[in-house]
C-alpha cells in the first residue's frame, strides 16, 4: 500500500472550513484513498473515502487531484467536536481490508 | 444495536503475567483484525483474521496470539513474551467480498492495557 504523507498539526476556527492536506504521490492506480478520524481515547471512525472523483457525505468532502497524488479532506464548518486526528490512507481494493495508519493531522478546532 | 465490545476497557497486570482481551462484534463480518496504539503514534497491525480457524500475523505479532473459534469473537492474549505491552489496543472489523462492501473498518472502544 501507498504511504502517505500528512501535516503533523492543524488549527481551525469554530465555524469556518478545514481543509486537511495528504500526500500519496506514489499512489497506484487501484488504490483507494480513505479518511478516518480518531477522538482522544477511542477508536477511529470511518469519515469517507474515493477512487477518482470527488466524494460528499454528511460529514466531510473529499477532493482528489486529477492525477491523483494528493487529496484534500474538508469539514465545511468545523464544530469543537472536530477536534481529533485525522488519518488519511491508501489501499488495494475495498476488501484487502488491510489499513496502515501513520501519524496523521492532529486538528485542534478553536472558539 | 450493532456494534463491536471489547472488554475490560481498562487492565493492569503484572510484568510476566498472560493477559487476554476480548472482543465481540455482532455485525455479521468476517473479517476482524487488533491493532496497537501508543502515544501520539498511529495504528499498527498485529493479527487479523478473515475466516473462522485462521488468522494471519500483522506488522508486529512477536508476543501476541490470538483464535479465532468463532466468527463473532477475536481474542487478542498478551504474552509475557512481548516486551513493551503497555499500550492501547483497538479491534475492528469489516465485511469481505464485493457486495455491499465500501472497506469500511468498524472499530470498538479499545482496551488500555497497563503493566506494572
Amino acid at each position: 500500500d501507498a504511504k502517505t504523507t500528512q501535516p503533523p498539526s492543524m488549527d481551525c476556527a469554530e465555524g469556518r472550513a478545514a481543509n486537511l492536506p495528504c500526500n500519496h504521490s506514489t499512489i497506484s492506480g487501484n488504490e483507494y484513498v480513505y479518511w478516518y478520524r480518531q477522538i482522544h481515547s477511542q477508536g477511529p471512525q470511518y469519515i469517507i473515502h474515493g477512487l477518482k472523483n470527488n466524494e460528499t457525505n454528511e460529514m466531510a468532502s473529499l477532493i482528489i487531484t486529477e492525477d491523483r497524488k494528493s487529496s484534500t479532506l474538508i469539514l465545511p464548518h468545523a464544530t469543537l467536536r472536530d477536534t481529533a486526528v485525522y488519518y488519511c490512507i491508501v489501499r488495494v481494493a475495498l476488501y484487502g481490508n488491510k489499513l496502515v495508519f501513520g501519524a496523521g493531522t492532529i486538528l485542534r478546532v478553536k472558539s | 444495536d450493532g456494534g463491536i465490545t471489547q472488554s475490560p476497557k481498562y487492565l493492569f497486570r503484572k510484568e510476566g503475567q498472560n493477559v487476554t482481551l476480548s472482543c465481540e462484534q455482532n455485525l455479521n463480518h468476517d473479517a476482524m483484525y487488533w491493532y496497537r496504539q501508543d502515544p501520539g503514534q498511529g495504528l499498527r497491525l498485529i493479527y487479523y483474521s478473515q475466516i473462522v480457524n485462521d488468522f494471519q500475523k500483522g506488522d508486529i505479532a512477536e508476543g501476541y496470539s490470538v483464535s479465532r473459534e468463532k466468527k463473532e469473537s477475536f481474542p487478542l492474549t498478551v504474552t509475557s513474551a512481548q516486551k513493551n505491552p503497555t499500550a492501547f489496543y483497538l479491534c475492528a472489523s469489516s465485511i469481505i467480498g464485493l457486495k455491499d462492501n465500501t472497506g469500511e473498518l468498524f472499530f470498538g472502544e479499545g482496551s488500555r492495557l497497563t503493566v506494572l
